[in-house]
């Protein structure tokens, strides 16, 4: 019963690198999203997906792209690490016909960019 | 653009004590708030909340909603150490692909 997972956990960046976060979800979810947090601003959404092979941006998409070529995988890439982009980093998924329907959430992967 | 405001953004009691979070919102087309609990990892789900005025209760812990006002509260009875987390609410409209427009959370911290 995995739900949400998302890898790596951790990772440390040099400014200008670049990365990908995976996030895999196993209840055959439409819906995914891509949110960062940070300390006292709440989730603020970058990404999100509404099925395989749709991305659209959020709130706050500078600086990632994001790529769902499965429906159970949703990719969020940083080109160019920038300091600014060191938060910790939440996917989600929820059922796509019933927006009533609460969000899961994977454990976050926590990046620090030097 | 939908919006939501907590209050207040931290709150430290004592074990056994009552407190309420608060939380407004504007959304376009209104369709459900959601309140989390988030400890030290992923938020997890607590109440959805889509009908004015009906309380939704779990142990300890209700919440309730008034559209016509625009805001929920959770209520948080004889409060337990293990209740300190960061408790989130978040608000979804009929219109926006199931996106969750989220406050800046209440961090409660409960002494023993």
């Amino acid at each position: 019963n995995a739900g949400v997972t998302q890898t790596p956990k951790f990772r440390v960046l040099k400014t200008g690198q670049s990365m990908t976060l995976l996030c895999a979800q196993d209840m055959n979810h439409e819906y995914m999203y891509w949110y960062r947090q940070d300390p006292g601003m709440g989730l603020r959404l970058i990404h999100y997906s509404v099925g395989e092979g749709t991305t659209a941006k959020g709130e706050v998409p500078d600086g990632y792209n994001v790529s769902r070529l499965k429906k159970q995988n949703f990719l969020l890439g940083l080109e160019s690490a920038a300091p600014s982009q060191t938060s910790v980093y939440f996917c989600a998924s929820r059922q796509w016909t019933n927006s009533l329907s609460p969000l899961h959430f994977g454990n976050g992967t926590r990046l620090t960019v030097t | 653009e939908d919006k939501v405001v907590q209050s207040p953004l931290s709150l430290v009691v004592h074990e056994g004590d009552t407190v309420t979070l608060n939380c407004s919102y504007e959304v376009t087309n209104f369709r459900s708030l959601l309140w989390y609990k988030q400890e030290k990892k992923a938020p997890t789900f607590l109440f959805m909340l889509t009908s004015s005025g009906i309380e939704k209760k779990s142990g300890r812990l209700s919440s309730i909603l008034d559209k016509k006002e625009l805001f929920s509260i959770l209520n948080i009875t004889a409060t337990q150490t293990g209740d300190s987390a960061i408790y989130l609410c978040a608000v979804s409209g009929r219109t926006n692909a199931g996106k969750s427009t989220f406050g800046d959370g209440t961090t409660l911290t409960v002494k023993p």
